[in-house]
């Protein structure tokens, strides 16, 4: 199993470009999510899927779209990348929201974008 | 509003020393409280709480949940330099049932 991954590492954008950073899990998990990680502020969560075809707002969705088409797949689009979306963004799978099985969270390795 | 504050925010010790980190929780709905190591890189799991009382322990750590008090401690005896990280409290719960993550607390573990 490859578990979490995601692409690309690092991004360099300008303000009002955008793009899309992607995230594949390999382990059938139906929880999906996408966070983000500033100095001092701990993660915080974007947007999140408990299924294929089911997404929903997190604590900070604003300039941030999901899709899930697959279960696969949970890619996070960046509609007009401004400097405040810097930061270190990380996905995570798991077998379920509520964790019936006492599985945790798997995070991907992250991507560190810039926005200039 | 659901929140998770963890203490100290840093924190320097010496190879040796026993530390203890805090993490405090008002969440909704509360389900499990997890902690995570993160290094350079992805957050890595190390333990899930949902019951008062019970040690959960992996070699020099340690983990204990007190649901009346609304709080959890991480214990590392004998440190070492290796354990030089950000250690992050998250709590499931709230009204989706998502984790909740604290601001973690980076400990330094000096030689």
């Amino acid at each position: 199993n490859a578990g979490v991954t995601q692409t690309p590492k690092f991004q360099v954008l300008k303000t009002g470009q955008s793009m899309t950073l992607q995230c594949a899990q390999d382990m059938n998990h139906e929880y999906m999510s996408w966070y983000r990680q500033d100095p001092g502020m701990g993660l915080r969560l974007i947007h999140y899927s408990v299924g294929a075809g089911i997404t929903d707002q997190g604590e900070v969705p604003n300039g941030y779209n999901v899709s899930r088409s697959t279960t696969e797949d949970f890619p996070l689009r960046l509609l007009s990348a401004a400097p405040s979306q810097t930061s270190v963004y990380f996905c995570a799978s798991s077998y379920d929201r509520g964790g019936s099985r006492g599985e945790t969270q798997y995070f991907g390795p992250g991507t560190r974008l810039l926005v200039l | 509003e659901d929140k998770v504050v963890q203490s100290p925010l840093s924190l320097v010790v010496h190879e040796g020393d026993t530390v203890t980190l805090n993490c405090s929780y008002e969440v909704t709905n509360f389900r499990s409280l997890l902690w995570y190591k993160q290094e350079k890189k992805a957050p890595t799991f190390l333990f899930m709480l949902t019951s008062s009382g019970i040690e959960k322990k992996s070699g020099r750590l340690s983990s204990i949940l007190d649901k009346k008090e609304l709080f959890s401690i991480l214990n590392i005896t004998a440190t070492q330099t290796g354990d030089s990280a950000v250690y992050l409290c998250a709590a499931k719960g709230g009204s989706q049932g998502n984790l909740i993550f604290g601001k973690g607390t980076k400990l330094s573990v000096k030689p």
